[in-house]
């Protein structure tokens, strides 16, 4: 079946670096949704993409989808503590209701 | 305006027992999901459901788990004869009609099998 691949699973970063996580699906993708789940907490919906190329920003996060709508990624700029938590890429599949597929997340822990 | 509401929020069974997990959508939602969490692993589907239909429950084990979204009243995660692998968290997420678009998810239920 589908799948959305997302690297690096774990990433530790000083506050105040930037970080990245990057989705990949060998089949090209509907749209792109991000969550971000807290530690033990729930999943909560970020941002959609929808068209190639489409560029999004929410304050210090900036969201891509790539040109052939096979790959995103998420950047969030200057990180701070409040950022930490695991960040999921999703895809719905075409012609499949709203059933959505994750990547298996990339953690993000931030050092004050 | 509530959001998803999941009870219990954590549950523990004993092998062998059943578990009922409970989710109501958010006011104007139809459409249903239930996904499985490992720790430290991502989100797996299980199933969606619309009211009295399911839609889609390529992601539930064959054996042990049904899901229901009666006409009145929350969905319905049943695991019968629970084993120590079914410890998990369990999230139930609901969209409006017709999208995938935006999930609200519910806090979840944290499943302890002992």
């Amino acid at each position: 079946g589908q799948q959305v691949m997302q690297i690096p699973q774990y990433q530790h970063v000083q506050e105040g670096e930037d970080f990245t996580t990057y989705c990949n699906s060998s089949t090209t993708l509907s749209n792109i949704q991000w969550y971000k789940q807290r530690p033990g907490g729930h999943p909560v919906f970020l941002i959609q993409l929808v068209k190639s190329g489409e560029v999004k920003k929410q304050k210090r996060l900036t969201f891509q989808f790539g040109e052939a709508k096979k790959n995103s990624s998420l950047h969030i700029t200057a990180t701070q503590t409040t950022d930490v938590g695991t960040y999921f890429c999703s895809s719905s599949l075409y012609n499949q209701g709203g059933k959505l597929i994750f990547g298996q997340g990339t953690e993000l822990s931030v050092k004050p | 305006n509530a959001g998803v509401m999941q009870n219990p929020r954590h549950l523990v069974r004993r092998r062998g027992q059943e578990a009922r997990l409970r989710c109501s959508p958010m006011k104007g939602h139809s459409h249903v999901y239930w996904y499985r969490q490992l720790p430290e692993e991502g989100l797996k589907f299980m199933v969606y459901l619309q009211k009295e239909n399911i839609i889609d429950e390529s992601g539930m084990p064959k054996e042990r788990f049904s899901a229901e979204f009666p006409k009145e009243g929350p969905s319905i995660l049943r695991i019968q004869q629970v084993v120590r692998g079914d410890s998990a968290a369990y999230f139930c997420a609901s969209s409006p009609p017709g999208t995938g678009v935006g999930y609200t998810f519910g806090s979840g239920t944290r499943l302890t099998v002992v």
